[in-house]
């Protein structure tokens, strides 16, 4: 298992800002994931965080608008980039910490509200 | 790629009645299944999972899931449910290409109140 700590919990954001999302995970993990929750929606994938490298997006989802980093096998950035209202959601981290087969764990989430 | 669809959005029960929530996924290859349950206030805590073997999978909290590959389901159950079951629960495939490429597909999840 892994014990996953995101900050903040919860923020309260004006138009055009940005704000940066930190993940620390208790123990090295191979594969970090940012997911969205929007309200009433469910978990959608944002991106994997690659360690030493950029970050692989999905569909839908750019590098300006939602940059990411990871300097280590422990550690993980999100940045939601010149936010609009749209993006008030829930972004979650996780990861797989063994064994496929065992799925990911995942942190308590960081909820954005945009102004 | 893969997908998940949950049947229902919303259940409502009371005490000690019985409970089943479908998933169906779209996956041609190997996949392995997930039920997440988020309690309100809390973060996704995995439920139980099937990867291969026996496709009735116990989990914790009296839940059971049935991977039906003819039908590409897997249906959560539980015989008898109680007023902390209130929660979301979502539906997962996982696949992984042995690439370093792993993807969690959630389905968008069925909220379950039960009624004291």
């Amino acid at each position: 298992s892994a014990v996953i700590s995101q900050k903040p919990s919860r923020d309260i954001c004006q138009r055009g800002t940005s704000l940066t999302i930190q993940c620390q995970v208790d123990s090295q993990v191979t594969m970090m994931f940012w997911y969205r929750q929007q309200p009433g929606q469910s978990l959608t994938l944002i991106a994997t965080a690659n360690q030493g490298s950029e970050a692989t997006y999905e569909s839908g989802f750019v590098i300006d608008k939602f940059p990411i980093s990871r300097p280590n096998l422990t550690f993980s950035t999100l940045t939601v980039s010149n936010m609009s209202p749209e993006d008030s959601s829930i972004y979650l981290c996780s990861v797989l910490a063994g064994l496929v087969v065992e799925g990911l764990f995942f942190g308590e989430g960081s909820r954005l509200t945009v102004l | 790629a893969q997908s998940v669809s949950q049947h229902n959005h919303h259940v409502i029960l009371s005490e000690a009645a019985s409970l089943e929530l479908g998933c169906n996924y779209s996956y041609g290859g190997t996949v392995n299944l997930f039920w997440y349950v988020q309690y309100p206030g809390q973060h996704l805590q995995l439920l139980l999972k099937y990867f291969s073997g026996d496709p009735l999978v116990k989990g914790i909290k009296g839940f059971e899931a049935e991977f039906i590959k003819s039908k590409f389901s897997f249906n959560l159950r539980k015989p008898s449910v109680q007023w902390s079951d209130t929660a979301e629960y979502f539906c997962a495939v996982s696949a992984y290409s042995g690439a370093g490429s792993y993807q969690l597909t959630f389905g968008k999840g069925t909220k379950l109140s039960v009624i004291p």
